[in-house]
């Protein structure tokens, strides 16, 4: 079946404006997780999302960072007033049943 | 805590070269580990897992076999090729946890 998605592959924005990021996960994965990837860094957490329970919210950066999961499948990262620091690479990942995650392949953001 | 320990890169290989990609690890538990694998452009994809003690994973001829007494999970490869050139993440995940917890990542850099 078809894979994690996330939408643009590219972003470049201007520094202080807002971004969105989508992901769409695997269907029927119930776990959903964002993670940014900054160049030649390794993974870091950002917020994970588990059916109807509450977000863990534990890895965002700021509070310029938000996220959002509409009726368990979709998801929307917002970065507002963003910053130069804040390019990266963000990658979304949904899990089933297993410990194993799957992974889109990523939105690349360049704030300038 | 949960951490991931891998070894620092880049590693240079020329093609046909055996390839070790150490990784060590701390967990609460009984964890199952992972390595994922990044090619240039591209989101993780899951390489290889194992979920217990002596447990070997393998797959596209490499593998790592779960070593409870040394808590490690050495990536190994008997002979590398170009196309093997990325960037490779040692995980776990605790039973029952939600994060996986990933290491830093080892780029590893193949030449023909």
């Amino acid at each position: 079946g078809a894979g994690v998605s996330q939408s643009p592959s590219n972003k470049v924005t201007e520094k202080g404006k807002d971004v969105e990021l989508r992901c769409d996960p695997i269907s029927g994965h119930t776990a959903l997780y964002w993670y940014r990837q900054s160049l030649g860094q390794g993974l870091e957490f950002l917020i994970y999302f588990q059916g109807n329970s509450a977000p863990d919210k534990s890895g965002l950066p700021s509070d310029r960072f938000s996220a959002e999961r509409t009726g368990g499948s979709v998801s929307t990262l917002t970065i507002q007033r963003t910053q130069q620091e804040d390019s990266a690479v963000y990658l979304c990942a949904s899990r089933g049943r297993s410990n194993e995650q799957f992974f889109g392949p990523g939105t690349r953001l360049t704030v300038l | 805590g949960n951490s991931v320990t891998q070894m620092e890169g880049p590693v240079t290989l020329s093609e046909e070269a055996f390839l070790t990609i150490n990784c060590t690890y701390t967990a609460t538990g009984y964890p199952s580990l992972f390595w994922y694998v990044q090619y240039p452009g591209e989101g993780l994809q899951l390489l290889l897992k194992a979920t217990k003690a002596d447990d070997k994973g393998s797959n596209k001829g490499f593998e790592a076999t779960y070593r409870k007494e040394t808590t490690s999970f050495h990536l190994e490869k008997g002979s590398v090729q170009v196309s093997d050139s990325a960037v490779y993440f040692c995980a776990l995940s605790v039973a029952g946890g939600f994060k996986t917890i990933f290491g830093a990542g080892t780029r590893l850099f193949v030449k023909a």
